[in-house]
């Protein structure tokens, strides 16, 4: 059973322009959702995570926009560079315990 | 840079094998968890470790194993290795109960042939 569908499987964007990447979520017990970076042989950093209490965080260049009643969540870079071409995931937790992955999104940012 | 610490970084095994993959975890964490990341896909969660005893696993057979050290490290035991086996094992240490602490390794890469 897939807990946590990640969309789109790739992603092509002009430098400067905005990354918009999108997760459905299934178990409304969940209440923490966050999104890792990984770069190739390179395990996945957190880059910015968000609970249920708010509908949208940013951090810089990164926000996470949180839909409760759609059970959706969506992470938007935007001023997209070069540097941020990696495979991005979302991920959901409830009780600080594991976390569920989606399945991953490559973005490649054209210089 | 986190500090987890996994070793080997790549391994090549064939099937019916058996092989210890090692984690150390980023000081001052005591939980160690463990996830397999097959090619172009997401990590999936193997287990948990906390106090030395398995706390929380994911739909993996019995042949997936794991230890936890008293200084937090830990092992992950693969027997009777599969072809489906071959993937990144990610090890992420953090504090208990806490997954916003938690940090990943750089993975070891295991080959099944």
């Amino acid at each position: 059973q897939q807990q946590v569908k990640q969309s789109p499987q790739s992603l092509i964007v002009q430098k400067g322009g905005i990354s918009i990447i999108n997760c459905a979520y299934e178990n409304t017990a969940f209440d923490y959702f966050p999104w890792y970076q990984q770069f190739p042989g390179k395990g996945p950093a957190l880059l910015i995570a968000i609970r249920p209490d708010v509908s949208e965080k940013k951090e810089g260049r990164f926000t996470i926009s949180f839909n409760k009643s759609a059970k959706q969540f969506s992470l938007h870079i935007m001023d997209s560079q070069p540097g941020d071409s990696a495979t991005y995931f979302c991920a959901a937790s409830k009780d600080g315990n594991k976390l569920v992955f989606g399945a991953g999104t490559i973005l490649r940012v054209k210089s | 840079e986190t500090g987890v610490t996994q070793s080997p970084t790549h391994l090549i095994k064939t099937r019916g094998q058996q092989v210890t993959l090692r984690c150390s975890s980023q000081s001052g964490h005591n939980t160690v968890s463990w996830y397999q990341q097959a090619l172009g896909q997401g990590p999936q969660f193997i287990f948990q470790y906390y106090r030395e005893e398995e706390n929380g696993r994911g739909n993996f057979p019995p042949r997936f194993s794991g230890l936890q050290f008293p200084n937090y490290s830990s092992e992950l035991n693969v027997n009777a290795l599969e072809l489906d086996d071959s993937a990144l094992y990610l090890c992420a240490s953090s504090l208990h109960g806490q997954v916003e602490t938690q940090y990943f390794g750089p993975g070891t890469r295991l080959l099944v042939l």
